[in-house]
């Protein structure tokens, strides 16, 4: 079964200082793993992803991810956070071995304080 | 990336009425769409996975009588929420995948808010 736990329904941050979302996975098989974010009213836009190779994955928006294999984790990261930012970011997860669809954490709400 | 659009973006309709929600590959292919629910702070629920030409896969606990599903063509997918009830209200999302691939990057709608009075 797969399954990714979001351990912290909201972060505060101050514009500037870095940020970092949690995020922990349990997979069968290999972890194809993503971040998504979300905009009040709006759909999911893809963040990052991570299939194979590299642990440190870059993607939009200055946002960073380090897939963990001994801790099954997927931390979000971002040197620098911006107000902007501010939106509900999701984890999410695929098993390699064959599921078909993604499923989802709960989501994090990041509030970047001015 | 691709684009994913829905339409309506909101609607509202009374008790006991039927809802259809369209969601559209713009500039590709989807051989596989997915339609989720999202509550109010929770995260994204699936209801059924469907492939263009073929019946829907839904999930555990989804009624399959009042969410009809269907994905006639490789660039649309529609959701009809039969005879609607207040506690259908939510935001209904849509998603679409080209290929054959499993791997494949799942591309997603802006949504649907649904409010049933």
């Amino acid at each position: 079964a797969q399954s990714v736990a979001q351990p912290e329904d909201q972060v505060n941050v101050a514009e500037g200082n870095p940020l970092t979302v949690k995020c922990t996975y349990s997979v069968s098989g290999n972890p194809y793993l993503f971040w998504y974010v979300q905009y009040p009213n709006r759909g999911l836009q893809f963040l990052l992803k991570y299939i194979t190779g590299d642990n440190l994955v870059k993607g939009s928006y200055g946002f960073e991810a380090e897939f963990n294999k001994s801790q099954t984790s997927f931390h979000l990261k971002k040197p620098s956070a911006l107000v902007s930012d501010s939106a509900l970011y999701f984890c999410a997860v695929r098993d390699m071995a064959g599921a078909n669809n993604l499923f989802f954490g709960t989501g994090t709400r990041l509030t970047v304080i001015p | 990336g691709a684009v994913v659009s829905q339409h309506p973006s909101r609607v509202i309709c009374k008790s006991g009425t039927s809802v259809k929600i369209e969601c559209r590959s713009l500039d590709f292919q989807a051989t596989t769409m997915f339609w989720y629910r999202q509550f109010p702070k929770k995260s994204l629920m699936l209801m059924a996975t469907s492939n263009e030409g073929s019946k829907a896969t839904y999930e555990q606990g989804v009624e399959k009588d009042k969410f009809l599903i269907n994905h006639a063509s490789l660039t649309l997918s529609t959701l009809t929420v039969t005879s609607a009830h207040p506690e259908d209200s939510s935001f209904y999302i849509c998603s679409a995948r080209g290929g054959m691939s499993s791997y494949n990057e799942q591309f997603f709608g802006p949504g649907t808010r649904l409010t049933v009075l």
